[in-house]
């Protein structure tokens, strides 16, 4: 069975970098069939797009955060990783990571989360 | 603002029939397969349906997808008590080169 699962800082200061890492495990992360996507949810809200990443480092994210995303793979260690720079109260959410049936697909199997809080 | 326009909540006794409206474009639903998560308080989204109406192993056939122009419908029947959640539609937007959601919909069981 497919497990996906967040690993990172749950409490972060104003303007600095998020670093998130998703561990797949009971799967390849390079197998051809799938892209691997970042989704966020603020508390008490709905569900953003992040962006996702094919195995060979091809990625796409919202270009409502484009600038301060960046998305990155490896095989070897079968992760992937999100890079949030500039974070602000806003950036305050639960980040979910997820397999993408592809680049423009469902989400089929997704981590369990975790809540990482921009705090003064 | 979501892109996709979903009703905030619906209800209905056990056993009934709710129905739950996603409200799209022709850069989105009218274009893209819609699919829909339950999620539940404190966990995780699950997929419930995919490419508009399929199901994945797993999902009893008591929920259902449908769409029709720019518009998607997920039908919850026989309803439960275990089926109170809140509920996403998503696809893809061509015109912003993004995934999105709606809003969500909690689905109450009176």
């Amino acid at each position: 069975q497919l497990q996906l699962r967040e690993s990172g800082p749950g409490l972060m200061q104003p303007s600095e970098t998020l670093s998130l890492t998703c561990t797949v495990s009971g799967g390849s992360i390079s197998d051809s069939r799938y892209y691997w996507g970042w989704i966020r949810q603020p508390p008490g809200k709905g569900l953003d797009w992040i962006g996702n990443i094919y195995y060979d480092g091809r990625t796409y994210s919202n270009l409502s955060l484009k600038s301060r995303v960046r998305i990155s793979v490896d095989t070897s260690k079968n992760q992937f990783s999100l890079r949030l720079t500039s974070v602000t109260a806003a950036d305050t959410a639960v980040y979910y990571c997820a397999r993408q049936a592809g680049h423009y697909d469902y989400h089929d199997y997704w981590g369990q989360g975790i809540l990482v809080t921009v705090s003064s | 603002q979501s892109v996709l326009t979903q009703p905030p909540s619906v209800s209905a006794a056990p056993g009934q029939k709710v129905t739950i409206s996603c409200s799209g474009s022709t850069s989105n639903i009218g274009n893209k397969y819609v699919s829909w998560y339950q999620q539940f308080p404190g966990a995780a989204p699950k997929l419930l349906i995919y490419e508009d109406y399929k199901r994945p192993s797993g999902i009893p056939d008591r929920f259902s997808g449908s769409k029709s122009d720019t518009s998607a419908t997920l039908d919850i029947t026989g309803l439960q008590t275990g089926d109170e959640a809140d509920y996403y539609c998503g696809t893809w937007d061509n015109s912003l080169s993004a995934e999105v959601f709606g809003g969500g919909t909690e689905v109450t069981v009176l």
